[in-house]
């Protein structure tokens, strides 16, 4: 079946530092979604990419689409205390979703 | 308010019992889903509905059981025969299964001793 492995499993940052987070799946994917889960919190939506090589901001965060549409990155810009959290990827094959691992992400002030 | 409510928040139960979880969601989307979390790891998918009356199994569909009689509501039994059933368990939901956003609930932290 559809795998989507992301690396690193986690990563500590001193704050100010970059940060980034990247997702391969085995198969092409339809398109790729990134949420954020805060410790203790539940996942929430950050982002959907579709289109091959597509580039998105938010503020400080860049993502980006792969252009086989079989990879994805995800990219802090001077690291808050406020992203600590786990950032998941996932992808949609056919019609299912399917999730990464996660990237931990840790913050030091 | 919309969005989605699982209960209760932290759940205990003892060895060979049953139990089930409540998701309800207020947001009118047709697909739900039920996933476990694991400490430190990603979410697996459990069980999917499209839509009501409709249910499809996840990865790991082993030792549970769902029902889908209302759009809203999609709750999760975790049997006895669930081998590790202490788990972190999300419920989501979408407007279908297709290229659509899920928006979780707070989750429901199960412990089995």
């Amino acid at each position: 079946g559809q795998q989507v492995m992301q690396i690193p499993q986690y990563q500590h940052v001193q704050e100010g530092e970059d940060f980034t987070t990247y997702c391969n799946s085995s198969t092409t994917l339809s398109n790729i979604q990134w949420y954020k889960q805060r410790p203790g919190g539940h996942p929430v939506f950050l982002i959907q990419l579709v289109k091959s090589g597509e580039v998105k901001k938010q503020k400080r965060l860049t993502f980006q689409f792969g252009e086989a549409k079989k990879n994805s990155s995800l990219h802090i810009t001077a690291t808050q205390t406020t992203d600590v959290g786990t950032y998941f990827c996932a992808g949609h094959a056919g019609n299912m979703l399917t999730f990464g691992g996660g990237t931990r992400l840790m913050v030091k002030p | 308010d919309g969005g989605i409510t699982q209960s209760p928040k932290y759940l205990f139960r003892k060895e060979g019992q049953n139990v089930t979880l409540s998701c309800e969601q207020n947001l009118n989307h047709d697909a739900m889903y039920w996933y476990r979390q694991d400490p430190g790891q990603g979410l697996r998918l459990i069980y999917y509905s499209q839509i009501v009356n409709d249910f499809q199994k996840g990865d790991i569909a082993e030792g549970y059981s769902v029902s889908r009689e209302k759009k809203e509501s999609f709750p999760l039994t975790v049997t006895s025969a669930q081998k590790n059933p202490t788990a972190f368990y999300l419920c989501a939901s979408s407007t279908s299964v297709d290229f659509y956003e899920q928006y979780f609930g707070p989750g429901t932290r199960l412990t089995v001793t």
